[in-house]
């Protein structure tokens, strides 16, 4: 069972430079989050979707940009990277049901230095 | 607006006992999740509280106070696995997770 898969896992970047980072998850669930997590900081939502189709900026949404197409991908893309962007990225997915309380399954992270 | 405080950091023995606290003030309240995180890695589920008393899961407990919008997780006999981040996040009236920076726990022999 994978669960959720985030690629690439490390990536270093020139700064102007375009990068996706991508989300897959095998169980469908129902909404997807971006999260950026930088040291002394807790984990910041860049954008969500609540269900294929829909998407929602989050606390920390500028220079950022999703797609949510179908259940299973969910795209981070940064379009012209900043060295600001620098930081480790988490994909996350929940069934959220109508209670919106399901517990957040984690990927492994994508780690970004923009240089 | 919205805030979350937990200490940064913990250090407690093996076999002990230990208690992180967290205090927060959100725009409503949905229940409360904290997660465990080792270093390098993802944040995993530990424990989910709505309604106000203690819930007890094995080795790990969590307690919650909603008029004083306090919780806190206690483990018990530590192991050395249990170094890590606890991160407490509260959910709010939009059901968004607020995240806290999370407390280092650091377990010595």
């Amino acid at each position: 069972i994978a669960g959720i898969t985030q690629a690439p896992t490390s990536q270093i970047l020139a700064a102007g430079r375009r990068m996706t980072l991508r989300c897959t998850q095998d169980m469908r669930h129902n909404a997807m989050y971006w999260y950026r997590q930088d040291l002394g900081l807790g984990l910041r939502l860049i954008h969500y979707s609540n269900t294929a189709g829909t998407t929602g900026k989050g606390e920390v949404p500028d220079g950022y940009s999703v797609s949510r197409a179908n259940t299973d991908d969910f795209p981070l893309t940064l379009a012209s990277a900043v060295p600001s962007q620098t930081s480790v990225y988490f994909c996350a997915s929940s069934d959220t049901g109508p209670s919106h309380t399901g517990e957040l399954f984690f990927g492994e992270g994508s780690r970004l230095t923009v240089l | 607006g919205q805030n979350i405080d937990q200490p940064t950091e913990m250090t407690a023995t093996e076999g002990a006992i230990v208690q992180i606290n967290c205090t927060y003030q959100t725009s409503g309240f949905n229940g409360l999740f904290w997660y465990q995180q080792h270093a390098g890695e993802a944040p995993t589920f530990l424990s989910y509280n709505v309604l106000d008393g203690l819930e007890e899961k094995g080795r790990f407990s969590s307690f919650l106070s909603r008029s004083k919008g306090y919780s806190y997780l206690l483990l018990k006999e530590l192991q050395m696995k249990d170094s890590a981040s606890y991160l407490c996040a509260p959910m709010d009236s939009n059901y968004q997770l607020i995240w806290g920076a999370g407390t280092k726990l650091i377990i010595k022999p």
